[in-house]
């Protein structure tokens, strides 16, 4: 029962570099998500997607891509990391008949450091 | 003013204290109300969920929503050293939309 599962679990970066986080759900769940944590700001939504073939910004997009290859699949990509996008992000899916059971399951997170 | 406040804390309690951890909000068409308990170095793992106002028991747990004064509360009875963790209270009107509070970090002492 893996759940949601995002590779790598840490990274570090210069500034400039490119990468992309993974994540994958065996949850068969429609909507999944990206956020960020940083202290004392709580968790940001930064991409989401409702359905495979969709996906829409969130509180703070800029700086970030995304693709939502299949049902299951959910990637994050940095195309030219800066210092501020040092934080730790989470993916995550939803659960449940949306607006009776919308329940978020988080990944482990990816610790991620720009130089 | 944010969308959802919550007391950052540190708070420090003994073990066995009975622990109050508190969340207002602004937006009054939110209708879902959670809270995830996360430990150090972990996702956030959704710990209890109620639908508009009332108590909800799980265990030691209790949530509980007043929707007329838009706050929010998670009880937890007989604290253990295990409950040591940051606690997010999260809502949404259920739509895509989840809105965090910032979490409250939470230690018990044996």
């Amino acid at each position: 029962n893996a759940g949601v599962t995002q590779t790598p679990k840490f990274q570090v970066l210069k500034t400039g570099q490119s990468m992309t986080l993974q994540c994958a759900q065996d949850m068969n769940h429609n909507s999944m998500y990206w956020y960020r944590q940083d202290p004392g700001m709580g968790l940001r939504l930064i991409y989401y997607s409702a359905s495979e073939g969709t996906t829409d910004k969130g509180e703070v997009p800029n700086g970030y891509n995304v693709s939502r290859l299949n049902k299951r699949e959910f990637s994050l990509r940095l195309e030219s990391a800066a210092p501020s996008q040092t934080s730790v992000y989470f993916c995550a899916s939803m659960g449940g008949d949306r607006g009776l059971m919308s329940k978020l399951f988080f990944g482990s997170g990816t610790q991620l450091s720009v130089l | 003013q944010k969308e959802v406040e919550q007391d950052p804390g540190p708070l420090s309690v003994p073990e066995g204290a009975i622990v109050s951890l508190n969340c207002t909000y602004s937006n009054s068409a939110f209708q879902y109300f959670m809270w995830y308990r996360q430990y150090s170095r972990k996702g956030p793992e959704l710990l209890m969920y109620t639908y508009s106002s009332g108590n909800k028991e799980d265990g030691r747990f209790t949530a509980q929503v007043d929707k007329s004064s838009k706050y929010i509360s998670l009880f937890i009875r007989d604290s253990q050293p295990s409950d040591s963790a940051t606690y997010l209270c999260a809502m949404t009107s259920g739509g895509q939309n989840f809105v965090f509070g910032p979490g409250t970090r939470l230690s018990v002492l044996p």
